[in-house]
């Protein structure tokens, strides 16, 4: 069945540093939401990207979604210790018509 | 946050007894979800509901069933906890189906199964 991976799975920078998760399908994805789970919350949706090269932007983030429509990245520019949390790459599309969660990147931002 | 509440919020249960999970919703959405989340898998469907009495099975549905009587509950009920059901579950709701729409979730529930 299909399946959504992220990499890496945990990342820590110091604060002001770059920050970069990819999200990779096996098949190719109709949409791809963005999730950010701070520590001990919930999901909390970010964003959508539904066409093919697509680039959206929130702030210091940035979300791209790939050509081929099978991989996608969220960006973080000048990471601050608000960034903290894990982030989900949601993808749609396949058989079920569900979306499929990734594995998530837990990023740590140090001060 | 959208009106999603789930109860309880943290339980500890032995294994092979029965275990229910409720979600309540006051957004009126017709779309409710369980999931499951564990480190190195992220967040797994168990089952989701379309309406009332309306559900389908999710990824991960085995040792799970669940009932949706009124808009607003969803119930997960773990007809007999093993140790491999102790996770994080998470209640969403989307207004509609589909893969376009938003899902807004509940607090989670932390459930332990000695």
């Amino acid at each position: 069945g299909q399946q959504v991976m992220q990499i890496p799975q945990y990342q820590h920078v110091q604060e002001g540093e770059d920050f970069t998760t990819y999200c990779n399908s096996s098949t190719t994805l109709s949409n791809i939401q963005w999730y950010k789970q701070r520590p001990g919350g919930h999901p909390v949706f970010l964003i959508q990207l539904v066409k093919s090269g697509e680039v959206k932007k929130q702030k210091r983030l940035t979300f791209q979604f790939g050509e081929a429509k099978k991989n996608s990245s969220l960006h973080i520019t000048a990471t601050q210790t608000t960034d903290v949390g894990t982030y989900f790459c949601a993808g749609g599309g396949g058989a079920t018509n569900k979306l499929i969660f990734g594995t998530g990147t837990l990023l740590a931002v140090q001060p | 946050d959208a009106g999603i509440t789930q109860s309880p919020r943290h339980k500890v249960t032995e294994t092979g007894t029965p275990v229910t999970l409720r979600c309540h919703q006051t957004e009126n959405h017709r779309y409710m979800y369980w999931y499951r989340q564990d480190p190195g898998h992220g967040l797994r469907l168990i089952h989701y509901s379309y309406g009332v009495k309306d559900t389908d099975k999710g990824e991960v549905s085995d040792g799970y069933s669940v009932s949706r009587s009124k808009t607003e509950d969803f119930l997960l009920t773990l007809e007999s906890a093993t140790s491999s059901q102790t996770s994080v579950y998470f209640c969403a709701i989307s207004e509609s189906g589909g893969t376009y729409n938003e899902q807004f979730f509940g607090p989670g529930t932390r459930l332990t199964v000695l």
